[in-house]
């Protein structure tokens, strides 16, 4: 299956809300409400952040969320931080033969 | 708490098998709410999904690898492992295994182990 389409790079000022989107198919991002995102940073794992298109795991912050419309998927950051500047990844239950999961290229976030 | 350990040889040649082995604790691998995953990154960044096997034996693979590749539990030390044959530098990546807690968190990776990096060179 084909991966996820986000962009390179996005950046934002510390305070200032960013989105990044995760475009797909109705094979994957469209067919569910199963799109998951990921903060990583340099030299560590992903880190779930949104799972089911827009719910929270218990301990990440507040000022992250997540939408879908239609084939493409969105995370927003609120009131950037510092700390916030990372890789995201997006990725997708894919609806095939087999329950496959497929993955975005990845979006580096600034804070300028 | 539930956590992952990757544990393997850092260096494979070409055309030989890779193996790693994740280590389970907090959790029995043979619980029937979990899906256990490997993903790899490539030095690029991207993450690709390899596979996971699940209820002690049921296994799902990336169509681009399942020529290659098979996922495995071992239940008597809590652990599940990967082989990967026929290796080439294009499998250079870092390796994680993770997990989809199915009754909590569906179709979502929400606990990873630390990654190994695995280096494919003669």
């Amino acid at each position: 299956q084909s991966a996820l389409t986000q962009p390179a790079s996005v950046s934002g000022s510390p305070g200032q809300s960013i989105t990044i989107s995760c475009s797909g198919s109705s094979s994957d991002v469209g067919a569910y409400d199963y799109v998951s995102w990921y903060q990583q940073h340099p030299g560590r794992a992903p880190k779930l952040m949104i799972f089911n298109v827009r719910y929270r795991p218990s301990g990440v912050s507040h000022r992250f969320s997540g939408s879908k419309s239609g084939n493409t998927a969105a995370l927003t950051i609120s009131g950037l931080q510092a700390e916030d500047e990372a890789d995201y990844f997006c990725s997708s239950y894919v609806l095939s033969s087999g329950t496959l999961r497929v993955f975005g290229g990845g979006t580096k976030l600034t804070v300028l | 708490q539930v956590q992952l350990q990757e544990s393997g040889p850092g260096l494979v040649k070409p055309s030989e098998t890779l193996a790693l082995t994740c280590n389970v604790s907090g959790v029995s691998v043979t619980s029937g709410n979990y899906y256990w995953s490997w993903i790899r990154q490539s030095p690029g960044k991207t993450l690709e999904w390899i596979g996971y096997i699940y209820n002690s034996g049921s296994t799902n693979y990336n169509p681009s690898l399942k020529s290659r590749v098979s996922v495995s539990v071992d239940t008597s030390k809590n652990q599940f492992s990967l082989r990967l044959s026929s290796v080439t530098a294009a499998d250079t990546a870092v390796y994680y295994c993770a997990l989809e807690e199915f009754a909590l968190i569906p179709y979502a990776f929400d606990i990873w182990g630390q990654g190994t990096v695995v280096t494919v060179s003669s």
